[in-house]
């Protein structure tokens, strides 16, 4: 069974301390791996999308990066704005195989 | 901009009624998807469409339906509304192929 999993459930940084989200992932033939950022009472808002292990991806103080079996957000000196739960997601296939495959999240907060 | 809009971010309803909630994207994409957003469950699929006047269930279909009569919206539907149903609802929408999902702003529904 196709499946996804982010670890860790809950990260708390102070802010300027950079450090990572992982998205492990378990998939018959991988075709996209995205990353969301959801803030409380709304949608997740996309970030990234990696197609093929070694890809990286960067915005701000993000950096996602993607290997065979897992990816990455790095966050570089984060900022209290910064706080947010990260979604990953994964596509496998066309038809309804085609449909996103989600992770629970990664709820970050950064303290001043 | 581009967008998915829902058409409530509040709705309060009583258990037993009949419950519609819109979605309109303007992206002229073909997919459109409703999710539901629990507490550690993480979201999960309700259903999805690919066409017009298509529909697909996705993981937890019971007790909802769909409709789907023009490409652009895509309305969910409670055809009794329980106090289980209480959720956030998520909308998204995406081009056939592999790109991800743009979310819509989320509908928070409270049954009592």
């Amino acid at each position: 069974e196709d499946q996804v999993t982010q670890s860790p459930e809950a990260l708390r940084l102070q802010e300027g301390e950079s450090s990572s989200l992982n998205c492990s992932y378990t998939v018959s033939g991988l075709r996209g791996l995205f990353w969301y950022r959801q803030d409380p009472g709304k949608g997740p808002e996309f970030l990234f999308t990696l197609y093929s292990a070694g890809e990286e991806k960067e915005k701000e103080r993000l950096k996602a990066t993607l290997t065979k079996k897992e990816s990455f957000l790095h966050i570089t000196a984060p900022k209290p704005e910064d706080s947010a739960t990260y979604l990953c997601a994964v596509q496998v296939g066309g038809g309804s195989q085609g449909n996103l495959i989600f992770g629970k999240g990664t709820k970050l907060s950064v303290k001043p | 901009d581009v967008k998915v809009t829902q058409s409530s971010r509040y709705l309060v309803k009583r258990t037993g009624e009949k419950v519609f909630l819109e979605c309109v994207q303007d992206m002229d994409h073909e997919n459109m998807f409703w999710y539901r957003q629990d507490p550690g469950l993480g979201l999960r699929l309700i259903y999805f469409s690919y066409d017009v006047k298509m529909k697909e269930k996705g993981d937890i279909p019971e007790g909802y339906s769909v409709s789907r009569e023009k490409k652009e919206r895509f309305s969910l539907i409670l055809e009794s509304a329980s106090t289980n149903q209480t959720s956030m609802y998520l909308c998204a929408s995406s081009r056939t192929g592999y790109y991800g999902y743009t979310f819509g702003s989320g509908t928070r529904l409270t049954v009592v």
